[in-house]
């Protein structure tokens, strides 16, 4: 069974550095998130991505965080300058259109564990 | 806005007892509602979706509108459904946010031999 598919699991990173999160979705989906947990909390949303474009964001989701779909099968997350507060659990999920038989439900990746120091 | 209340963070029963982990919504439209499933290190996955009223692994849950609930049951629980329960909320088809989900806090619910 197809599964979404996320790297690295886990990154330990200098506050102020880059950081890149990747996600590969399931290959006929065409609506992609990215979701966060920080430790203790719940799942929250960060931003959704349709059409080569990202269709809605949450008020987290501020200038330090962009994502891109560059070769039509990774979906990346990156933080420009990680701060302290960004250190959580960010989940990539995947959803299919309804049109093409799809239905509300998301598929996530395991998740990417991210520690900033 | 959209909103979900799991008012339990722990919950925790006998094997064999029934259990029911308690979901409240607040949106204002028609929502679509979900339980997802986090069994220790993996990752999350779909229970059950209301509009298709299946019964996964012995869970049933039903809608209702007028409590805008969304509560998780089984009558009869066992040592393999302890897990983080996560309820969460679509906007639904004629909702406008490309299906973004909204997450309770989540239920951990240990079922004890």
């Amino acid at each position: 069974e197809p599964e979404v598919t996320q790297t690295p699991s886990h990154q330990v990173t200098q506050m102020g550095q880059e950081v890149i999160l990747r996600c590969v979705p399931i290959s006929n989906h065409l609506y992609f998130y990215w979701y966060r947990q920080i430790l203790g909390q719940k799942v929250e949303f960060l931003v959704s991505f349709y059409n080569n474009e990202i269709s809605e964001k949450s008020e987290i989701f501020d200038d330090q965080f962009s994502v891109e779909r560059p070769d039509g099968s990774n979906f990346t997350l990156k933080i420009r300058s990680t701060k302290l507060e960004d250190s959580a659990m960010y989940f990539c999920a995947s959803k299919r259109a309804r049109l093409a038989g799809g239905t509300g439900e998301l598929f996530f990746g395991e998740g990417s564990r991210l520690t900033v120091l | 806005a959209q909103r979900v209340t799991q008012p339990e963070k722990l919950l925790s029963v006998f094997k064999g007892a029934p259990v029911e982990l308690k979901c409240n919504y607040s949106y204002s439209g028609s929502p679509e509602l979900f339980w997802y499933v986090q069994y220790s290190r993996q990752r999350l996955q779909l229970l059950l979706r209301h509009i298709s009223r299946e019964s996964i692994k012995g869970f049933t849950a039903d809608l209702n509108k007028g409590e805008t609930s969304f509560h998780l049951k089984k009558p009869f629980a066992q040592e393999e459904d302890s897990a983080m329960y996560y309820c969460a909320l679509s906007a639904g088809a004629g909702g406008t946010s490309y299906g973004k989900l909204t997450f309770g806090q989540g239920t951990i619910l240990t079922v004890h031999p």
